[in-house]
């Protein structure tokens, strides 16, 4: 089991410039979370799909971010136009969904850190 | 608003001491979950244990375990013969709805040997 896998590790973009990031999500696990961390926000919520459907984009900012889950293998997040407050470490998390409501933990990728100058 | 307040942005301890992280939350939702997260230094956040709202005995895993007093909306973590590798960030997160997360601010906890 290779765990949450997100490419890549860094990413250095222009402000301005687009940046496109990737997620694949364990194996069987049906739900994919986009968090963003940032020594000053902290760990703030993005998105979140289940079964490749969006559910909740409330921590999305409404400009310039958008994100898609075109099949079970991969999500992405994408950052149009990108400023220099984007600069942060992009996590991405799976979890299996069970509506029983045992305790379905998030499995984390190591993350992107995006920068940029 | 914060959801989640964890007020120690820092924490120490000497090898084979237990440890109390400490964490507050607030809530409006009969059931929730509270999880505890430690961020590896690769940026990994791993799990640790979880609290669930309707349970009212103390979650135990391993050395974890945790002292949840629902009234108060608190929970904190205990960290019992800490090590070294214990040594990292340690995240409260809390869940209402769905699986979605809502994490404190974290305390960087540092174990000497």
């Amino acid at each position: 089991n290779a765990g949450v896998i997100q490419t890549p590790r860094h990413k250095v973009t222009g402000k301005g410039q687009e940046a496109t990031l990737w997620c694949e999500p364990i194996s069987g696990h049906s739900a994919v979370f986009w968090y963003r961390q940032t020594i000053v926000q902290g760990l703030e919520f993005l998105t979140y799909f289940r079964n490749q459907a969006p559910i909740d984009d409330s921590g999305m900012p409404k400009e310039r971010f958008s994100a898609q889950m075109p099949n079970q293998s991969h999500s992405t997040l994408k950052i149009q136009s990108t400023q220099p407050q984007d600069s942060a470490v992009y996590l991405c998390a799976s979890s299996p969904w069970d509506w029983g409501g045992a305790a379905e933990t998030l499995y984390f990728g190591s993350g992107t850190r995006l920068t940029v100058l | 608003a914060q959801r989640v307040t964890q007020v120690q942005p820092t924490g120490s301890s000497q090898w084979g001491e237990e440890v109390t992280l400490d964490c507050s939350y607030e809530t409006s939702e009969y059931f929730y979950r509270i999880f505890w997260y430690r961020q590896l230094f690769s940026g990994e956040m791993v799990f640790l244990i979880y609290q669930p709202s309707f349970d009212t005995q103390n979650q135990r895993s391993g050395r974890y375990s945790v002292v949840f007093q629902k009234s108060f909306k608190s929970i904190s973590l205990v960290i019992s013969a800490s090590q070294p590798e214990d040594s990292g960030t340690y995240f409260c997160a809390l869940s209402e709805l769905y699986n979605v997360l809502y994490f404190g601010s974290g305390t960087k906890l540092t174990v000497e040997p």
